[in-house]
């Protein structure tokens, strides 16, 4: 299994708290991504990042912002938590290249925002 | 731009009894194609993937998927399914130009009764 870890690996939080959660990875993969998922949406990507300290925008990156100071790990942070943002959150990473952009996802992150 | 459309989102079976989920795609430059698989509480896993060449793709647990470009298709397929491929099954396109982003379908289903 690809080196990934998460955490929290489940969190309640309050509306308008600031949250931010870790994914790692031991693998020394280039791209990085963060997905959300809720029922009936598959997954849908928030921000993602293709090298230390790039990042770009995903299609739900609205109230998410994200930060990649070293390869192996990728944060994302929800500045000030809505109930709307409760979901599971999914990291993923990916060789990139000829490795074809096959992702190894982390185990995830269940968040609630009461 | 880039789609998926997983065109059942729950499929019932019957142990031994094979099984196709139905994947269709869009995308205005060439593309990878995968098939990942999620079993309760887990991430996702990959299952199999096309890259180039031959359009039939095996995974090691005996499952299939063709790519077909004129009808943008990738379905995947079982001949014999067993009680433990229950999971969520997610079909996913990425296009070799836009840094590995994947497009993940909503999802389909697979419950295997016995």
């Amino acid at each position: 299994d690809a080196g990934i870890t998460q955490s929290p690996r489940h969190k309640v939080t309050e509306t308008g708290t600031p949250v931010t959660l870790r994914c790692h990875q031991t693998e020394n993969h280039r791209y990085m991504y963060w997905y959300r998922q809720d029922p009936g949406h598959g997954l849908r990507l928030i921000h993602y990042s293709y090298g230390v300290k790039d990042t770009d925008k995903g299609e739900v990156s609205d109230g998410y912002s994200v930060s990649r100071s070293k390869t192996e790990d990728f944060l994302l942070t929800l500045e000030s938590a809505t109930s709307s943002q409760t979901s599971v959150y999914f990291c993923a990473i990916s060789e990139g290249g000829q490795a074809s952009y096959e992702q190894y996802f982390g185990p995830g992150t269940r968040l609630t925002v009461t | 731009a880039q789609s998926v459309t997983q065109l059942d989102s729950q499929v019932p079976v019957f142990e031994e009894a094979p099984v196709e989920l139905r994947c269709n795609y869009s995308s205005s430059v060439s593309v990878y194609l995968f098939w990942y698989v999620q079993y309760p509480n887990q991430g996702l896993q990959l299952l199999l993937k096309y890259l180039s060449g031959s359009t039939l793709v095996e995974s090691i647990n005996g499952f299939e998927a063709e790519f077909n470009k004129s009808q943008t298709s990738f379905h995947l397929r079982k001949p014999s399914v067993h009680i433990s491929d229950t999971a969520e099954y997610f079909c996913a396109v990425t296009a070799n130009t836009n840094a590995g982003k994947s497009t993940f379908g909503d999802g389909t289903t697979l419950t295997v009764k016995p």
